[in-house]
This record gives structure tokens, C-alpha cells and sequence, in this order.
């Protein structure tokens, strides 16, 4: 069964530094999405992507973030100066388009020192 | 805007007994309404959801939820616990956006327990 698949599973880095996460949707899927998870705390929408282009993003996706499908294949969470209130678990989503169901990678764990 | 609220952040049940998760909802249009399952270091999961068609959806793992519009309302329920259905459950809410498509709004997530 075709599924969403993110790298890496757990990323350290220092703050002030530039992360990418990477994201694999499914195939034949339009729409994708990032989500975040601080711990202990409910999962929130970031940004959608449709044709290229971001098609709505929440308050919490400021200059500091950007997404981009380089390829065919993967779509990237980029955050340029990583804070500490960055950690979170990152969630990335797609959608076919022809329904409503969203289907889940298994995240990535990004802790900021 | 439309917001999710999961009553009970912890529910712990016997193996065998009926489980009973709550989730409330606000939406300015008709909703649709998601159940996710998180088991531990995984991926949210697509239990069920409802979409406008029948109100007593059915899912995976022998768990189903009733959209009652009057008590605005999306309970997921299963008769009988099982050890494997331990793991952190949310509920969530599709709402339109500009372009057409939706994003989701969760609620805060309820952690099952089941106790042998």
C-alpha cells in the first residue's frame, strides 16, 4: 500500500541553523501539507502546497519557513534559523485530490539545542 | 473558525470493556470529521471519517463514531478494548479553505490506556 515517507526520522541541530525535512508523498497525489506537534500539545496545520505553490498557511509559518517540491518526488519543510521553540515533532501530509482523506508520513523529531 | 474539543486527555479502560472517546466540534459550515490514531513513535493513522454521508461511520480495528449534529458532537467508540488499541487518539476537522481544499484542525488528543 503506497504511503507518505519522511527523513530523516530524528534531527538534532543547534540553534540558529538551517534544517531541511524531507518529505516522499504519495505518487499520484496533488495536495501536500506540513504539520507540527509540539510535545505534550495538539497537532498543528502549517502550509499546503498545490501547483507549485503555497495555497494557505497558518500564522505559525513565518519568513523563517519555506517549502518547495524540488522534483517529482519530494516536497521540503525548510526552517532558515532554527529556534528552540522549533522543536516538534513535523508532520508531512498528502492528499489526491479527488477526496478528503489526508494520509500521514511518521514524522521527524526535530530537536533544537 | 472551526475548533475541535476532546473531553478527557487520559482514558483508561479494562480489556474488554467499551471504550468511549468524545470529541465536540465548532464549524461555521457543515464539517467534515476525522478520527487519527498515533501509536507510539508512528505516524498518525486514518481511523474513520464522516463526510456528509451516513452518520454512524464505521472504521478500522472495530471502532466506529456518530456524528450527531444537534449535540455537535463526534464520540469514536469500540465494544470491547483490546491491549493493541492503546495509543493516542485525535479527532479532527476539515474545514475550506481558499483554494477549494482543506486543512485539518485536531483536537488535543486523548490517550488510551487498557488495562489487562
Amino acid at each position: 500500500e503506497p504511503e507518505v515517507t519522511q527523513t530523516p526520522s530524528h534531527q538534532v541541530t543547534q540553534m540558529g541553523q538551517e534544517v531541511i525535512l524531507r518529505c516522499v508523498p504519495i505518487s499520484n497525489h496533488l495536495y501536500f501539507y506540513w504539520y507540527r506537534q509540539i510535545l505534550g500539545q495538539k497537532v498543528e496545520f502549517l502550509v499546503s502546497f498545490y501547483n507549485n505553490e503555497i495555497s494557505e498557511k497558518s500564522e505559525i509559518f513565518d519568513d523563517q519557513f519555506s517549502v518547495e517540491r524540488p522534483d517529482g518526488s519530494n516536497f521540503t519543510l525548510k526552517i532558515r534559523s532554527t529556534k528552540l521553540e522549533d522543536s516538534a515533532m513535523y508532520f508531512c501530509a498528502s492528499l489526491q485530490g479527488a477526496g478528503d482523506t489526508q494520509y500521514f508520513g511518521p514524522g521527524t523529531r526535530l530537536t533544537v539545542l | 473558525a472551526q475548533s475541535v474539543t476532546q473531553l478527557g486527555s487520559h482514558v483508561s479502560v479494562s480489556e474488554g470493556a467499551l471504550v468511549l472517546l468524545r470529541c465536540n466540534y465548532s464549524s461555521s459550515v457543515p464539517p467534515y470529521l476525522f478520527w487519527y490514531v498515533q501509536y507510539p513513535n508512528q505516524g498518525l493513522q486514518l481511523l474513520l471519517k464522516y463526510t456528509s454521508a451516513a452518520t454512524l461511520v464505521k472504521g478500522i480495528n472495530g471502532f466506529e463514531a456518530e456524528f450527531k449534529k444537534s449535540e455537535t458532537s463526534f464520540h469514536l467508540t469500540k465494544p470491547s478494548a483490546h491491549m493493541s488499541d492503546a495509543a493516542e487518539y485525535f479527532c479532527a476537522v476539515s474545514h475550506l479553505m481558499d483554494t477549494g481544499r482543506r486543512a485539518l484542525t485536531f483536537g488535543s488528543g486523548t490517550r488510551l490506556q487498557v488495562q489487562p
